[in-house]
């Protein structure tokens, strides 16, 4: 069955450390997207791709980058952890259309100390 | 800046019960709004979602009604059920955005048996 998976599950850093998140899908969808998600806030869009070699910037993308060098994988790097940072992560994929339906993989929890 | 606003945060509801939880949105330009379901420990998934050209849908126990003019819409789930206990954001987006997606804060439902 397709799926998509993150990883790791849990991440532990200190700041300043770059981090990097991985999401892969198996669904062959050109969308893909990085929302973090913080109580009080929903899920908040950090950056997002329409297909291989695009990325664009979301909500909150500040100290945050994506590379999408294939279809499936889009990681999401922290350039410099900041405890600002500490939040659950979800990577999404859809198909092109925009009233399709969005798919989320299980999350990342990362806390920064 | 909160383009879907979410109401309430919290819903204690009894088995049986009906639960509504309300959102309303900024941007006239979203033409796509669905409902995500999210269990503890797992990424949000697709409930139901409705188009702004009918003022009403149902699946099952899950009803959206959608008022444009208003720019309001809201989830009802009838004869709620102690397996609905979860967390449930509405969101928005346009079609042509390719299901990136804003949104509301989240509301915590809890179904007492």
């Amino acid at each position: 069955d397709a799926e998509i998976t993150q990883s790791p599950r849990h991440k532990i850093t200190e700041t300043g450390r770059q981090v990097t998140l991985a999401c892969h899908q198996t669904w062959n969808h050109n969308n893909m997207f990085w929302y973090r998600q913080d109580l009080g806030h929903g899920l908040r869009l950090i950056h997002y791709s329409y297909g291989v070699h695009d990325t664009n910037k979301g909500e909150v993308s500040d100290g945050y980058s994506v590379s999408r060098s294939n279809t499936e994988d889009l990681p999401l790097t922290l350039e410099s952890a900041a405890s600002s940072q500490t939040s659950v992560y979800f990577c999404a994929s859809s198909g092109a259309k925009g009233d399709t339906e969005a798919f989320f993989g299980q999350g990342t929890r990362l806390t920064v100390v | 800046q909160q383009q879907v606003k979410q109401s309430p945060q919290s819903l204690i509801v009894q088995k049986g019960g009906i639960s509504i939880i309300n959102c309303a949105y900024e941007n006239t330009a979203f033409d796509y709004f669905p409902w995500y379901q999210q269990f503890p420990g797992k990424g949000p998934a697709l409930l139901i979602a409705i188009r702004p050209d009918v003022s009403e849908k149902k699946e099952g126990r899950f009803t959206i009604s959608f008022n444009k003019s208003a720019k309001q819409f809201s989830l009802h789930i009838m004869d709620s059920q102690p397996g609905d206990s979860a967390t449930y954001f509405c969101a928005a987006s346009r079609e042509t955005s390719g299901s990136r997606l804003t949104f509301g804060e989240g509301t915590q439902l809890t179904v007492n048996p």
